[in-house]
């Protein structure tokens, strides 16, 4: 299975840039999705890799490294409504169901 | 489009009663899963299937049931409610095959409490 990272909470200010790891092991890595989370609703979709490299998005970008087992997601220009949780996700090709795992989110505050 | 349906939004069971979580989606796909998310905890998967007339285990199987009898429907059953079941249940679907890429699409989630 997998053994997923994130930090548990972050703070930045408004219009700043914050970027929010993740460090994932496993066996037969199969892509790395992102998603975000506000308060009592359901996550969407916001980024995929499965290859080395950044994935931009708009104001959000996403990396990966396959070889060190980390990914981050880029917010630039932050805004109010950009506080939420963001959920990093790993999919694995072992036992061919290619349903992700989730870490347990990272809350992000941004106040003015 | 509809997307993922879940029904209900809402629920509080007694200890020891039984129900069923619905879960509906139109988009043809084939892969459905199961979901709950508790503070902290992140969302830890429950029970899937990869289409119809298959289902396995997830992370934290026990004490619920599933079955899909058809691509559109996968509910979720709590055989004897217990308080530590108490947490939100979201549904999740995606499409199988060659486009095993694409993201999951997610339920509004279902809030039950155990009392």
């Amino acid at each position: 299975g997998q053994n997923i990272d994130q930090p548990t909470e972050m703070t930045a200010t408004e219009g700043a840039i914050v970027q929010i790891n993740c460090t994932y092991q496993t066996s037969g890595f199969n892509g790395l999705f992102w998603y975000q989370q506000h308060a009592g609703e359901a996550p969407t979709f916001l980024s995929y890799n499965v290859l080395d490299g950044l994935e931009e998005k708009g104001r959000f970008s996403s990396f990966l490294s396959r070889s060190k087992g980390y990914s981050y997601l880029l917010l630039k220009e932050l805004q109010m409504k950009d506080s939420a949780s963001y959920l990093c996700a790993v999919r694995d090709r072992e036992g061919g169901s290619y349903i992700p795992t989730f870490g347990r989110g990272t809350s992000l505050i941004v106040h003015p | 489009n509809a997307g993922v349906t879940q029904t209900p939004k809402f629920q509080v069971l007694k200890t020891g009663q039984s129900m069923t979580l619905q879960c509906a989606q139109d988009m043809n796909h084939e892969y459905m899963s199961w979901y709950r998310q508790d503070p902290g905890m992140g969302l830890r998967l429950i029970h899937y299937s990869v289409g119809a007339g298959i289902t396995d285990q997830g992370e934290v199987p026990n004490g619920y049931n599933v079955s899909r009898s058809t691509t559109e429907d996968f509910p979720l059953r709590l055989l004897s409610a217990a308080p530590s079941q108490t947490s939100v249940y979201f549904c999740a679907s995606s499409p199988g095959g060659p486009v095993r890429n694409q993201p999951q699409h997610f339920g509004d989630g279902t809030r039950l409490s155990i009392l």
